[in-house]
């Protein structure tokens, strides 16, 4: 089993629509979880950080954690079509490092 | 805002030379980070580094790779004898620490081998 399992897509949604992203990890030790959005051979921008389970809103995105079903989402509302990215989740369990394991990432589309 | 960059974008090299990519972090960051992506794959971790030292490494990270931070504002990973497979981007990312866990990328440099 893969550490972190993410549907690849493509995600196709008209411009409005809510967009729900998600993964499922399989390493009950993560505690930290990310959202990264990637657009085309450019580096991961971070969108959302959250420790441990929980909701966590920042605008038109929520990210939700499920730390006993090692599932994580991300909600993106009134979606535009500037979100047209690559959506990567990522996660760390912490220690000295921090380092962040990811999934493969779901390539969204938001079609005017 | 401050940010994470990375210099040069895209390095065309020949098989068996050695490369350096060039980073400068986050001003107050202490916390410092290679990752590459391999074309159409995941992200993967490298190699962290904190208070001039490898903190750890992954399996990647042989001894064909190497980190340093010369001075107070730059770290670089050198590919000492570069592969076919070493083609990639590659991102450097930092985090401040002390609480503040939040790890922050640059552009990437994407590096070819020929």
């Amino acid at each position: 089993q893969k550490e972190v399992e993410q549907d690849p897509g493509p995600l196709s949604v008209p411009e409005g629509a809510i967009v729900s992203l998600n993964c499922t990890y399989s390493n009950s030790a993560f505690q930290y979880f990310m959202w990264y959005r990637q657009y085309s051979r450019k580096g991961p921008e971070l969108l959302m950080y959250t420790y441990s389970s929980g909701n966590k809103e920042d605008g038109r995105f929520t990210a939700q954690v499920d730390k006993s079903s090692k599932y994580i989402s991300l909600f993106i509302r009134d979606s535009q079509p500037s979100d047209s990215a690559t959506y990567l989740c990522a996660m760390s369990s912490g220690g000295s490092n921090y380092k962040l394991t990811f999934g493969k990432g779901t390539l969204l589309t938001v079609n005017p | 805002e401050p940010e994470v960059t990375q210099t040069p974008s895209h390095q065309v090299t020949q098989m068996g030379q050695e490369v350096i990519l060039r980073c400068v972090p986050i001003s107050n960051h202490l916390y410092f980070y290679w990752y590459r992506q391999i074309l159409g794959q995941k992200v993967e971790f490298l190699v962290s580094f904190y208070n001039n030292e490898i903190s750890e490494k992954s399996e990647i990270f042989d001894d064909q790779f190497s980190v340093e931070r010369p001075d107070g504002s730059n770290f670089t990973l050198k590919i000492r004898s570069t592969k076919l497979e070493d083609s990639a981007m590659y991102f450097c990312a930092s985090r401040r620490g002390g609480g503040a866990n939040e790890q922050y990328f640059g552009p990437g440099t994407r590096l070819t081998v020929t």
